[in-house]
């Protein structure tokens, strides 16, 4: 079964200090893994995808297989980072467009 | 160019009663999914349309359908509501093919009382 687990619900950080948002699969061949951001107010938004091994406004993220894991990571939060942040998944190779996603992380950054 | 665009934005319905929610997907996208959001459950897939044929469906009851229209737009449809309906309900439109990105609209409040 396809799962998408992301530890906390909400990580709070003070401005400056280093973001590790947790993201931990279950899937049995080769995903395609996403963070995507909802800031307050606003659409559901790709923030980046692992195929694309890019830094979106200073986020990244490595995807691991051994550990099953997606964690986004930035070095320096800022407080607009504040947001809800969702890993999803999706079976590559997968007849269609359907994502499977975590519960769920806010970021808080605090001035 | 225009995003996804859903109709209407925010509805109130009594239990037992049905609704009909819009997407309008960005020009040339011919997938369509449709999510339910919830403080509870999260997002959840509810359905997946590509050239008017439901190609994925996720764990809802059959009071929950859709279908998609020779433009791509889609409708979904709730029938028989129940106080657990009331959700935020997002469309999201991509091209085909792996590797794209898929877009999401802005959503339908929906409030069942």
């Amino acid at each position: 079964a396809q799962r998408v687990t992301q530890p906390e619900k909400l990580l709070s950080v003070f401005k400056g200090a280093p973001v590790e948002l947790k993201c931990n699969y279950s899937y049995s061949g080769s995903p395609e893994l996403f963070w995507y951001v909802q800031y307050s107010r606003q659409r559901l938004q790709l923030l980046l995808r692992h195929i694309s091994r890019e830094s979106i406004k200073g986020f990244t993220a490595d995807l691991n297989k051994g550990e099953t894991s997606f964690h986004l990571k930035k070095p320096f939060a800022q407080e607009e980072d504040s947001a809800m942040y969702y890993c999803a998944l999706k079976g590559a190779g997968e007849y269609g467009n359907k994502l499977v996603f975590g519960a769920g992380t806010i970021l808080r950054v605090k001035s | 160019k225009a995003g996804v665009t859903q109709t209407p934005r925010y509805l109130i319905k009594t239990r037992g009663q049905q609704v009909t929610l819009s997407c309008s997907p960005i020009s040339g996208h011919r997938s369509v999914s449709w999510y339910q959001q919830t403080p509870g459950q999260g997002l959840q897939f509810l359905f997946e349309y590509f050239s008017e044929t439901q190609r994925n469906k996720g764990n809802f009851p059959g009071r929950f359908s859709g279908r998609q229209f020779s433009n791509s737009r889609s409708e979904m449809n709730v029938s028989t509501l129940e106080l657990g309906d009331s959700a935020l309900y997002l469309c999201a439109s991509s091209l085909e093919g792996g590797g794209n990105t898929i877009y999401f609209g802005e959503g339908s409040w929906l409030t069942v009382v």
